[in-house]
């Protein structure tokens, strides 16, 4: 299994500013996400952060918007650029050990406020 | 992968009491997971069933899955408060063994 934390766990910032959430796990997992789930919502898959190259983007979401890094195989980054209130949700980030072998293993979110 | 279709959208019981939420699907899955979301927190992996399994047990949790209907419940026996949580489904395709692709959930409170 792996074990996943983030960093902020919450926060609070202003419109038009950004915010860079780290995601790093205890043991390396061949693939990584990235999920938004806006209040009371499911979770909707962001991107593939993919380790050493550009992250693959589900439609709607955009690199500009959402910029994200893997620089190993045990860390990411998630930025959100621009922020606007409707960007107030809770980021998870997520792995996978063995791919397509099973559970996926998700970090405890982080809880972003726009105002 | 595919989004699965949980049902019901929200369940209320007593503790001691059986839950059974499902979930279907469109196409042909090589498994399905269940995941569990106490309140805006991480999800968390519950139970996998893979397509030529029938049903599988962990603990008080039941899962059955019928490929023929594309359909699949989870059954958690004898509640408890601390199950309250969201409980969301996930059909692993073959063409796509990557991604988890959410429905909206099964939300459950279990009454003390």
């Amino acid at each position: 299994s792996a074990v996943i934390s983030q960093k902020p766990s919450r926060d609070i910032c202003q419109r038009g500013t950004s915010l860079t959430i780290q995601c790093q796990v205890d043991s390396q997992v061949t693939m990584m996400f990235w999920y938004r789930q806006q209040p009371g919502q499911s979770l909707t898959l962001i991107a593939t952060a993919n380790q050493g190259s550009e992250a693959t983007y589900e439609s709607g979401f955009v690199i500009d918007k959402f910029p994200i890094s893997r620089p190993n195989l045990t860390f990411s980054t998630l930025t959100v650029s621009n922020m606007s209130p409707e960007d107030s949700s809770i980021y998870l980030c997520s792995g996978y050990g063995e791919r397509g072998a099973g559970e996926q293993f998700f970090g405890p979110g982080t809880r972003l406020t726009v105002l | 992968s595919q989004q699965g279709e949980e049902d019901p959208q929200a369940l209320s019981i007593q503790e001691g009491e059986n839950a059974t939420m499902n979930c279907s699907y469109k196409t042909s899955i090589n498994n399905l997971q269940w995941y569990r979301q106490n309140s805006g927190r991480g999800l968390v992996h519950l139970i996998l069933i893979r397509s030529n399994e029938r049903e599988k047990h962990s603990g008080r949790l039941r899962v059955t899955l019928d490929t023929s209907k594309k359909s699949s419940s989870l059954l958690i026996t004898a509640s408890r408060a601390a199950d309250t949580a969201s409980y969301f489904c996930a059909p692993i395709t073959s063409y796509n063994t990557d991604k988890l692709i959410f429905g909206t959930g099964t939300r459950l409170q279990v009454f003390p």
